[in-house]
């Protein structure tokens, strides 16, 4: 299994508080992602990182921010939390950006808004 | 625009029985092409994928999947099917130039029947 790890695992939170997920790897890749997960919908990109303070948006950023200054970690904020984020989100990294790369996954934060 | 479909949202199968899962994509080029496996409350892992050569891929556990160009599907096929095979099966689609383009189906989840 590939060295990824989030935490924290499980959270419940309050429409309108900040909530910060973790994600931490010991592959050394440079590229980290954050998917949010939703049924009916597979998984969906938020947004990823290319390296040391080098991000980009994805398909659903909106409400969402995020940060890496370092290599093995690659944080997922939400400014002011609501009810349409609750959802389990995953982590990923990804040895380069060849569109042939696996892309290795953590095993998820589920994260609920009330 | 390139996307993914998994007509089937649940298929049940008897142990021991045969299974297909379905998949189809629409990509102007031939795209890169992934199957990954979701067992409950785990992240997703890699079972295969296909990105050029022998249009039949073999991947772990026993899975094996078929590129037919002319019907642009990517099925995911296993001869006997084993209890510890019941999970969500998810089909991704990625471009050569980028792999946090990737587009996932919406996922199909097997259930075994004993």
């Amino acid at each position: 299994d590939a060295g990824i790890t989030q935490s924290p695992r499980h959270k419940v939170t309050e429409t309108g508080t900040p909530v910060t997920l973790r994600c931490h790897q010991t592959e050394n890749h440079r590229y980290m992602y954050w998917y949010r997960q939703d049924p009916g919908h597979g998984l969906r990109l938020i947004h990823y990182s290319y390296g040391v303070k080098d991000t980009d948006k994805g398909e659903v950023s909106d409400g969402y921010s995020v940060s890496r200054s370092k290599t093995e970690d690659f944080l997922l904020t939400l400014e002011s939390a609501t009810s349409s984020q609750t959802s389990v989100y995953f982590c990923a990294i990804s040895e380069s950006r060849q569109g042939a790369d696996t892309i290795y996954f953590g095993e998820g934060s589920w994260l609920t808004v009330v | 625009a390139q996307s993914v479909t998994q007509p089937d949202i649940h298929i049940t199968v008897s142990e021991g029985a045969s299974l297909e899962l379905r998949c189809n994509y629409s990509y102007g080029a031939t795209p890169y092409l992934f199957w990954y496996v979701q067992s409950p409350g785990q992240g997703l892992q890699l079972l295969l994928k296909y990105f050029s050569g022998d249009t039949l891929v073999q991947g772990i556990k026993g899975f094996e999947a078929e590129f037919k160009r002319s019907q642009s599907s990517f099925n995911l096929r296993k001869p006997s099917v084993h209890w510890s095979d019941a999970a969500e099966y998810f089909c991704a689609v990625a471009p050569y130039s980028s792999a946090s383009k990737i587009i996932f189906g919406s996922g199909t989840r097997l259930s075994i029947r004993p």
